[in-house]
């Protein structure tokens, strides 16, 4: 698995676009970035993932830059609720059940 | 969407008892589940990969002995926690892909206090 680098934290205004950025410049080409975050004292939940094209669902977009070694992650309008551990994780497509290790993460603390 | 389900939530046990926690997959069948920890202030932690109807395969430093799973169903995967001792209490999650998908869903976690 690629190692990816996260800021330890960031803070976000209510109804601001908060924007984690993400570094994994040793991926490799078969390599997803995947994002998941975790609420206070639960299990991690799955935001998006992508491979080389810009995504987006109903939670998120992801911006993957050209070269694949860093990505954005975009909450369009964060609220109180968004407060969360926000993990980038480099991996194959776990669709062949592959585990996923987790990094530090980056702490997003969104504020009134 | 898939649905991952642990139970208990939260257990609180005396040194030296044994503890089982239940990881089920509510609407779809794994045959691979994953266990993970994690301590306070700390990032998730892989312990071992559950395969149904195969022995699990323990990370490196994850004693099997003392973390016994077991995946007999395509549905069940437990994880048995032996003779806790207070440096067991963690934040244990599991995790399994549905066939066909390709994203990882955790369940809720299950808290242990060893006291």
């Amino acid at each position: 698995d690629a190692k990816t680098t996260q800021p330890t934290s960031m803070d976000c205004a209510e109804g601001r676009a908060a924007n984690l950025p993400c570094n994994h410049s040793t991926i490799s080409g078969n390599e997803y970035v995947y994002w998941y975050r975790q609420i206070h004292s639960q299990g991690p939940q799955y935001i998006i993932h992508g491979l080389k094209n810009n995504e987006t669902n109903e939670m998120a977009s992801l911006i993957i830059t050209e070269d694949r070694k860093s990505s954005t992650l975009i909450l369009p309008h964060a609220t109180l609720r968004d407060t969360a551990v926000y993990y980038c994780i480099a991996d194959i497509n776990t669709g062949t059940a592959s585990k996923l290790t987790f990094g530090t993460g980056t702490r997003l603390q969104v504020t009134l | 969407g898939a649905v991952v389900s642990q139970h208990p939530s939260r257990v609180i046990c005396k040194s030296g008892t044994s503890v089982k926690i239940e990881c089920r997959s509510l609407d779809f069948q794994a045959t691979t589940m994953f266990w993970y920890r994690q301590f306070p202030k700390q990032s998730l932690m892989l312990m071992a990969t559950s395969n149904e109807g195969s022995k699990a395969t323990y990370e490196q430093g994850v004693e099997k002995d003392k973390f016994l799973i077991n995946h007999a169903s395509l549905t069940l995967s437990t994880l048995t926690v032996t003779s806790a001792h207070p440096e067991d209490s963690s934040f244990y999650i599991c995790s399994a892909v549905a066939s066909g998908a390709n994203v990882l869903t955790f369940g809720a976690g299950s808290r242990l206090t060893v006291l």
